[in-house]
């Protein structure tokens, strides 16, 4: 079946600082790979998605790289604000089917 | 536009209470899901409807679950009866078409309390 890891979190981090959250997958066939960020209290959001090997979603100064080879697609952000607080969830759809399958989310603190 | 909306945000019953979560879809959309967010067992999807259909119900974890979509604009999902187990926040997310191309759009979720 389908899965996705995730680093555990909380992730707290000074604004300015760099941002990783890692994200592996275990798929059948070739997912397309999503990152979803919720705040307090809100839904999830799409914040980006990749649907195949070596392509880079992007959105809001984050980033994240379909690797195949390593089966990841981990975010990254040059610089976090505060704003970015939130907890981020990684993703994945098979085929064209419907069902994501989510990892556990990471929650992300960023402090002035 | 209007997101997904569902309703109540907050609810806070008995145990044995039958509970009635309900979800409007964004306009035109055709897919409808519903999703249980617990700490321990994270985001699960419980069932997803096509054009007012249950496809899968395959995540509803067992028969004091129901959910039904009467028209596209309407989706209800019921427990009864509601136990202290199934505490959690419920979201219901809409998508234009079917496949990794069309975003699910989630609403901001009902956070039910079952004392």
């Amino acid at each position: 079946g389908n899965s996705v890891t995730q680093m555990e979190g909380p992730v707290t981090l000074s604004e300015e600082a760099f941002l990783t959250i890692n994200c592996t997958y275990t798929a059948t066939g070739y997912p397309s790979l999503f990152w979803y960020v919720q705040y307090p209290g809100e839904g999830l959001q799409l914040l980006l998605k990749a649907t195949k090997a070596d392509d880079k979603g992007s959105n809001k100064g984050f980033e994240a790289t379909y690797r195949k080879e390593t089966t990841s697609f981990h975010l990254e952000k040059g610089s976090v604000q505060v704003s970015d607080s939130a907890v981020y969830f990684c993703a994945l759809i098979t085929g064209g089917g419907n069902k994501l399958t989510f990892g556990t989310g990471t929650q992300l603190k960023v402090e002035l | 536009d209007a997101g997904v909306i569902q309703s109540p945000r907050h609810e806070v019953t008995e145990m044995g209470q039958e509970v009635t979560l309900r979800c409007k879809p964004i306009s035109g959309h055709d897919y409808l899901f519903w999703y249980r967010q617990t700490m321990m067992r994270g985001l699960e999807l419980l069932i997803y409807f096509n054009n007012n259909v249950p496809i899968d119900d395959s995540g509803m974890p067992e028969d004091r679950f129901s959910a039904k979509m009467p028209n596209a604009s309407f989706s209800t999902l019921k427990i009864q009866p509601s136990e202290p187990r199934d505490s959690a926040v419920y979201f219901c997310a809409s998508s234009l078409r079917a496949g990794p191309n069309q975003p699910q759009h989630f609403g901001d979720g009902t956070r039910l309390s079952i004392l």
